[in-house]
């Protein structure tokens, strides 16, 4: 199985910050890379797929970035409802597998 | 608008059966791979197994195979997890999850990721 390993497991920052977290897989996944908000109580949502991708109605202060075993997901000008849980998966190889989670939080 | 709604859980004592299900509405069932996730309370996210389109495809992870079944009813729009001697370790909120995906240009093979999520249903295993 690919391993996903998220740092750091937890993030405090500001509104108005800069923020990045990285996730680092055990062997190449290429592009396949996908990263997920969670909110306390709430399902996941898909922020960003193939590494880089923007999905749809994600607003564009998220990005992503990476190939290979390094990848970073980045969010610009923080905003209040950003701060929650961040997901990295993979989805080169069945089982898919994901990071253990960054929780982002108010400074 | 896309909906998954989960069905089916709840309290049960170790080494019992549960059958999740899960409602799909919105969107062509038929046309995606569908997946389960689950997350034991304050954990992170595990896969647990995915299906395909037509049912003839199935994936587990590790930790439930030859414990769990994954299938799926095209015609009732609905997934179902039949899970069987279940564990303490397998208590969790359990999701169902669309398997969108893409062809990315330049790139060899497909980009998959989970688009859309159902809200969950708490599998609880305890004597």
């Amino acid at each position: 199985d690919i391993q996903m390993t998220q740092s750091p497991s937890s993030l405090s920052a500001s509104v108005g910050d800069r923020v990045t977290i990285t996730c680092r897989a055990s062997q190449s996944i290429s592009i396949f890379l996908n990263w997920y908000q969670q909110k306390p109580g709430k399902a996941p949502n898909l922020l960003i797929y193939g590494a880089s991708s923007l999905q749809s109605g994600v607003p564009s202060r998220f990005s992503g970035s990476g190939s290979g075993t390094d990848f970073t997901l980045t969010i610009n000008n923080l905003q209040p409802e950003d701060f929650a849980t961040y997901y990295c998966q993979q989805s080169y190889i069945t089982p898919r597998t994901f990071g253990q989670g960054t929780k982002l939080e108010i400074k | 608008e896309v909906q998954l709604v989960e069905s089916g859980g709840g309290l049960v004592q170790p080494g019992g059966s549960l059958r999740l299900s899960c409602a799909a509405s919105g969107f062509t069932f038929s046309s995606y791979w569908m997946s389960w996730v689950r997350q034991a309370p304050g954990k992170g996210l595990e896969w647990v197994a995915n299906i395909k389109q037509d049912g003839s495809e199935k994936n587990y992870a590790d930790s439930v195979k030859g414990r769990f079944t994954i299938s799926r009813d095209n015609a009732k729009n609905s997934l179902y997890l039949q899970m069987n001697g279940l564990r303490g370790e397998d208590t969790s909120v359990y999701y169902c999850a669309r398997e969108g995906d893409e062809i990315l240009t330049g790139y060899v093979g497909t980009a998959s990721y989970f688009d859309k999520w159902g809200q969950g249903t708490l599998v609880t295993v305890s004597s």
